[in-house]
C-alpha cells in the first residue's frame, strides 16, 4: 500500500496562477483533510470531507476551493495564487470521524512570487 | 484560550536522559488523544494513542489527566533520533469533529 500520495511534491507559481494539487489514499478512509503549515503557525485546517461528494470548510478555507469525486481523491485547488498562499500544503486521510488516528501524505510546497 | 496548548520548546537533553511534555486541551468532552512526531520538513507521523488508563510503547509512555485536561509523553533514555517536534492532537468522538493540532514541542537530544 502507498498510503496517502500528494502531487506535486514542489511547485513554484505565479501570483495569479492557478493550480490544482492532488491527494490520492489507498487505505479505503472515508476521512480526508487539507492542511497547511507555516512556521511558528502549526497545521491549520483548510477544508475537509467526511466522504465522497463531500466537503467542508476548515479554519482557513478562503482563497481555496476542494472536491472529493471518487472516496481516495481529495483535490485542493488554487484558482488565484496568491504570496500569502506560500506554504507547506499536507493531505491526510483518517478512517472515520475525528477520533480517528491521521496518516498524512509527504507533502507539497508551493512557493507563490 | 487556545484549544490545545504546548510548550514549543526547544527541549535541550543530552542522550540518555528522560524528558516529558504536556499538552493541555480547553475542550473537556474531548474523547481521543494522540501524539504525532515530525521530523523536519516531513510530514507527521503517528508516534501513538493515548488511551484512559496510560499506555507505553517501548521508550515512549503517554498519560491522560481528564481532570486537569492534559495529557504528556514521557520519553526514557532519550536516542538522538528522537530529535523531533512533537504534536499533540485532541478530538471529539463521533460525527463529524475534526481533530484540533497543538503547535508542536521541539525536542533535541545532543551527544
Amino acid at each position: 500500500n502507498a498510503g496517502v500520495t500528494q502531487t506535486p511534491k514542489f511547485r513554484v507559481l505565479k501570483t495569479g496562477q492557478s493550480m490544482t494539487l492532488l491527494c490520492a489514499q489507498d487505505m479505503n478512509h472515508e476521512y480526508m483533510y487539507w492542511y497547511r503549515q507555516d512556521p511558528g503557525m502549526g497545521l491549520r485546517l483548510i477544508h475537509y470531507s467526511v466522504g465522497e461528494g463531500t466537503t467542508a470548510k476548515g479554519e482557513v478555507p478562503d482563497g481555496y476551493n476542494v472536491s472529493r469525486l471518487k472516496k481516495q481523491n481529495f483535490l485542493l485547488g488554487l484558482e488565484s495564487a496568491a504570496p500569502s498562499q506560500t506554504s507547506v500544503y499536507f493531505c491526510a486521510s483518517s478512517y472515520g470521524d475525528g477520533g480517528g488516528a491521521q496518516y498524512f501524505g509527504p507533502g507539497t510546497r508551493l512557493l507563490v512570487l | 484560550r487556545k484549544e490545545v496548548e504546548q510548550d514549543p520548546g526547544p527541549f535541550n537533553v543530552p542522550e540518555g536522559a528522560t524528558v516529558a511534555f504536556n499538552c493541555t486541551y480547553s475542550n473537556s468532552a474531548s474523547q481521543s488523544f494522540f501524539w504525532y512526531r515530525q521530523d523536519c520538513r516531513k510530514e507527521p507521523k503517528l508516534l501513538m494513542s493515548v488511551y484512559s488508563s496510560g499506555n507505553e510503547d517501548g521508550r515512549f509512555t503517554a498519560q491522560l489527566n481528564r481532570a486537569s485536561q492534559y495529557i504528556s509523553l514521557l520519553i526514557r533514555d532519550s536516542k538522538l533520533s528522537d530529535s523531533a517536534t512533537y504534536l499533540c492532537v485532541v478530538s471529539l468522538s463521533g460525527g463529524s469533529y475534526i481533530p484540533t493540532f497543538g503547535r508542536g514541542t521541539s525536542l533535541i537530544v545532543h551527544p
